[in-house]
């Protein structure tokens, strides 16, 4: 069954703009909220992460906005660079006695120079 | 120190054989995840062995699908009578007991003719 839904499915943005990916999960026990970065041929990789105790998290230019009665949180990219082009993933963590997680289908990011 | 490794890199077979996939994780990491990416897609879990825990085998999608963890460090992926389907990256990951960091390995990408 669908846990995560990821959105939008791909997002086109000009350098210097804001890019916002948002994460909606079902009704399930997450304790963990991270999003991942992923460049072509490579593996993901952790960018930035937050705990549902708090409502927004920033590190540089990422930032993720989380909303525990909506059951959605979201990534802000501040500032786009092209280097940020990639593929986007939440990935929420169960918390029903391992520890694993539920990828997001991803957003394909593209910054425009 | 070296991150996550995988082998092969690619590797492409015939309809009906037997693969080995191998994952080399990060030194001291007692957590090992196994994921698939199929083409444009998100990660879907197939496995996760902690410490000398039985593994949790819940996302493997049939009982052509096996893995083991040698020695709490590497661990094999075999899929056995490979179908055309099966063809996808399959991603390794590790991280330190309950901690909240995944590293991912390259990948490695199976094509089944």
């Amino acid at each position: 069954q669908q846990q995560v839904k990821q959105s939008p499915q791909s997002l086109i943005v000009q350098k210097g703009g804001i890019s916002i990916i948002n994460c909606a999960y079902e009704n399930t026990a997450f304790d963990y909220f991270p999003w991942y970065q992923q460049f072509p041929g490579k593996g993901p990789a952790l960018l930035i992460a937050i705990r549902p105790d708090v409502s927004e998290k920033k590190e540089g230019r990422f930032t993720i906005s989380f909303n525990k009665s909506a059951k959605q949180f979201s990534l802000h990219i501040m500032d786009s660079q092209p280097g940020d082009s990639a593929t986007y993933f939440c990935a929420p963590r169960g918390t029903s006695g391992t520890y694993k997680y539920i990828f997001g289908t991803g957003t394909r990011l593209k910054v425009l120079a | 120190g070296a991150g996550v490794s995988q082998s092969p890199s690619n590797k492409v077979t015939e309809k009906g054989k037997d693969v080995e996939l191998r994952c080399d994780p990060i030194s001291g990491h007692t957590a090992l995840y196994w994921y698939r990416q199929s083409l444009g897609q998100g990660l879907e879990f197939l496995i996760y062995f902690q410490g000398n825990s039985a593994p949790d085998k819940s996302g493997l999608p049939s009982d052509r699908f096996s893995a083991e963890r040698t020695g709490g460090s590497v661990s094999t992926l075999t899929i056995q009578r490979t179908q055309q389907e099966d063809s996808a990256v399959y991603l390794c990951a590790s991280s330190l007991a309950k901690s909240d960091t995944q590293y991912f390995g390259p990948g490695t990408r199976l094509t089944v003719l």
